[in-house]
């Protein structure tokens, strides 16, 4: 089983519905982070946690929300899709820096949204 | 803040023909920087990363990678490719200290002709 699992891994859905992308983990990491990914951006940052009682805006978080409901779960929501928030999204876990660790990212498979 | 530029957003290369792509990063303090590697349809994997000591960094699958400071440059380099080196290759750098997060570079796709 992969250390990092989001679901689903391909959702169409249509314009003005609710979203939901679960991730969860097994990797024990306190630090969760979201990204969405766009063909010639590479990877932005749309929210991180670093443990359950801290949540973080990263580079493009308007129109997102997410709750980190426990260490290994943390989820990105979208109240109201649009077209443009079509992507590939990730989530991604890390372990702490410094005090052990580097910060090097481990990364699931990723989930498809399409926004009609 | 700290930026990455992947000047390639393309590169072809014949099979067993040697690769280099390249990243330059900018950063006022000292860095970890790293290379990720998707494959298709895949979420992205570390392949290698440089924290500290040897400027050369030997990761998975035959890839290396030389940390240049005076040019603030960390290319990727492979001898001989091979079609299964296809996918698309990240940089990434954050400062060495503090909670700093990833900075990606917009990736090079690497396409390997048979």
């Amino acid at each position: 089983d992969a250390d990092v699992t989001q679901t689903p891994r391909n959702r169409i859905t249509k314009t003005g519905k609710r979203i939901m992308l679960e991730c969860s983990q097994t990797k024990g990491h306190d630090r969760m982070y979201w990204y969405r990914q766009d063909p010639g951006l590479g990877l932005q940052l749309i929210y991180y946690s670093f443990d359950v009682k801290d949540i973080n805006k990263g580079e493009i978080s308007d129109g997102y929300s997410v709750s980190r409901q426990a260490q290994a779960k943390f989820s990105l929501s979208l109240e109201s899709a649009i077209p443009n928030q079509t992507a590939l999204y990730f989530c991604a876990t890390s372990d702490p820096s410094p005090g052990g660790g580097t910060g090097e990212l481990f990364f699931g498979e990723g989930s498809r949204l399409t926004v009609l | 803040a700290q930026s990455v530029t992947q000047l390639d957003s393309q590169v072809p290369v014949f099979e067993e023909a040697p690769v280099e792509l390249r990243c330059n990063y900018s950063s006022s303090v000292s860095v970890y920087l790293f290379w990720y590697v998707q494959y298709p349809n895949q979420g992205l994997q570390l392949l290698l990363k440089y924290l500290s000591g040897s400027t050369l960094v030997k990761g998975i699958n035959g890839f290396e990678a030389e940390f240049n400071k005076s040019q603030t440059s960390f290319h990727l380099r492979k001898p001989s490719v091979h079609i299964s080196d296809t996918a698309e290759y990240f940089c990434a750098v954050r400062h060495n200290f503090g909670n700093e997060k990833l900075t990606f570079g917009t990736g090079t796709r690497l396409t390997i002709i048979p």
